[in-house]
This record gives C-alpha cells, structure tokens and sequence, in this order.
C-alpha cells in the first residue's frame, strides 16, 4: 500500500544550528504535503505546507523542499531553539482523496544545549 | 476563538466497557476527522464527518466503532466492548472546509488505556 516513512527515527541537534527532517514518499500522484510538529502529550500542530507545483517553500524559520524526482520531502529548522523539541511527522494527501492525509511514523528531533 | 476541544484528556477503561470519546471543533468548522496514534506512530485515519453526516468511514473498524456528529453538541467516537488493542492516543481535527487543501486544527487528544 501507499505509505510515508522517514529516513531517521531520531535526531539530536545543538541549540543554534540548523535541523533538517528528511521523509520520503511512495506515491508519486500526492499533490498536497504537510509537516507537522508535535510536542509531547499535545496534538498535532501544522508547520508548513507545499504544493506538488512547487519545489520549496519558506516560512518563519522554516523551509520545506520537495524533489519529485526521488520522491523525497524535507524540513529544514533554522537556528533551532528548545522549544523546536518534539516529534515531526510528514503528511501527504492521497491522490484520491481530497482530504484522507497518510501519515509517516514521525522522527523525534532533540535539542541539546 | 477557542481551539479544537477534545474530552476527556484521559480515559480508562476495563475490558468490555465502553468508551466515549467527544470533540467540539472549531467556531465555524463543520468538517471533523478522528485519527488514532499508537506510540512512537503516526496517526491513521479513522473516519470523517460533516454535520449529521458520514462522509468516509474507510479507517474505523466496522465493529464496535462508531461515530457522529449532531447537528448540535459535539462529535462522538464509540468503541463499545473496548480490548487492550484499542488502547491509543485518539485525536479529532476541524477544518471549515474538506481537509487537504486547507489545514485541519487538531485537539490536544483524548488517551485511552483499557485495563
């Protein structure tokens, strides 16, 4: 079946450099990507989105790239702070489905002082 | 504008009970989803409401789950006769319009433990 996985479960990073979250999906039809993060005991929060028209897209702090080529999808977290620790899960939309989002396992992303 | 509300936070159950989950969506919103989150997963689709309707219940077992959505008061999940299997993280999100092309707001969750 259709799926999303990413490439690393975890990830460590010092406070202050830049993160980059990587997720690669198998169906080359999906149109629409979310990035979402979510801390520990929360529900899922949106951070950025992108079309299929697109190859990146920037928002405060954050940039998301996609390759259509190799069907590959990431996140990039600009001078990362405390606050950007928790879980970060890719979505893509189903190219059959105007709203059913297929979700990855997520890669937990740690801050180290 | 208050958030997504889901209730309760935090929910046990023994086996063969039943459990009730709730979900006030979003001021103005009309369209809800429920996703379920097993540890360390991402989230599955469960099914997709409008208001007194069942658009899709593709991801929700066909026995002893269901779900409404009144055309007042909250969203409700059932799962009747709850197993230990049906322990999760359980989540609904609105959206104003059908999700995908504008983003769903999720509520802080509902988590159930069946002992």
């Amino acid at each position: 079946g259709e799926s999303v996985g990413l490439h690393l479960p975890t990830l460590s990073v010092q406070e202050g450099d830049n993160s980059i979250i990587n997720c690669a999906y198998s169906n080359s039809a999906s149109d629409y990507f979310i990035w979402y993060k979510q801390e520990s005991g929360k529900g899922p929060q949106f951070i950025i989105d992108i079309r299929s028209n697109m190859d990146k897209r920037q928002g405060q702090r954050v940039t998301v790239l996609l390759n259509k080529t190799v069907k590959h999808l990431s996140l990039q977290i600009a001078a990362t702070q405390p606050g950007d620790s928790a879980v970060y899960f890719c979505a893509e939309k189903g190219a059959d489905s105007n709203y059913q989002l297929i979700w990855g396992a997520g890669t937990k992303l740690i801050i180290k002082p | 504008n208050a958030g997504v509300m889901q209730n309760p936070r935090h929910l046990v159950r023994r086996r063969g009970q039943e459990a009730r989950l709730r979900c006030s969506p979003m001021k103005g919103h009309s369209h809800v989803y429920w996703y379920r989150q097993l540890p360390e997963e991402g989230l599955k689709f469960m099914v997709y409401l409008q208001k007194e309707n069942i658009i899709d219940e593709s991801g929700m077992p066909k026995e002893r789950f269901s779900a409404e959505f009144p055309k007042e008061g909250p969203s409700i999940l059932r799962i009747q006769q709850v197993v230990r299997g049906d322990s999760a993280a359980y989540f609904c999100a609105s959206s104003p319009t059908s999700s995908g092309d504008t983003e769903a707001f999720f509520g802080q969750g509902t988590r159930l433990t069946v002992v």
